[in-house]
């Protein structure tokens, strides 16, 4: 079946341009999740979605950092005014609810973000 | 923050080989994961191992959990070319619960 897909899979964006990248989870996981990947690091969590409800920004690292996920589906992650400290694979991950089968997070094939 | 180490950074083994990393962790835990991501492919769930159990098994992989000294192990057995990747253990990864990445281990399989 359809994993988690992401577009698009690479950015160029020159340093002050804003960026928007799409997350579209699995049909019917409730839980999404967003990290970032430096190079040659393991990833980083950022934030994580309940259906609508953004339960946890914890991880994103500064106010030009925004994510939302209105429907409580697709996901959109926003970087404002970007840097080239946000060049990073940018990876979404969802997740069936809690005490089903689906523990685990499933990942899509992130978006490659480089800002010249 | 991340929240344990993988050892070693790198290995380079002759296809057939074994291949064993290990990773230590720091704060008690639930479950305990290992990924491969290939280049330019994203993240690929291997195998979780809870904190009841001591080792499971899934094909030619073999993952060991000590929570006693905080460590896991993941053995490939007989590599392949295919299995060359970076392999990062994980703490939580629930439907509600953040994964936390080990910074990952990088095989390279010499056919």
């Amino acid at each position: 079946g359809a994993g988690v897909s992401q577009s698009p899979r690479y950015k160029v964006a020159k340093r002050g341009q804003d960026v928007a990248l799409r997350c579209d989870p699995i049909s019917g996981h409730v839980s999404l999740f967003w990290y970032q990947q430096a190079l040659g690091q393991g990833p980083e969590f950022l934030t994580y979605f309940q259906n609508e409800a953004q339960l946890d920004k914890s991880g994103l690292p500064s106010d030009r950092f925004f994510a939302e996920r209105p429907e409580g589906s697709v996901s959109t992650l926003k970087i404002q005014r970007t840097q080239q400290e946000d060049s990073a694979v940018y990876l979404c991950a969802s997740s069936l609810e809690v005490g089903q089968e689906g523990e685990t997070q499933y990942f899509g094939p992130g978006t490659r973000l480089l800002v010249l | 923050s991340q929240q344990g180490e993988e050892d070693p950074q790198a290995l380079s083994i002759q296809e057939g080989e074994n291949a064993t990393m290990n990773c230590s962790y720091k704060t008690s835990i639930n479950n305990l994961q290992w990924y491969r991501q290939n280049s330019g492919r994203g993240l690929v769930h291997l195998i979780l191992i809870r904190s009841n159990e001591r080792e499971k098994h899934s094909g030619r992989l073999r993952v060991t959990l000590d929570t006693s000294k905080k460590s896991s192990s993941l053995l490939i057995t007989a590599s392949r070319a295919a299995d060359t990747a970076s392999y990062f253990c994980a703490t939580g990864g629930t439907s509600y619960d953040k994964v936390i990445f080990g910074p990952g281990t990088s095989l390279s399989v010499i056919p």
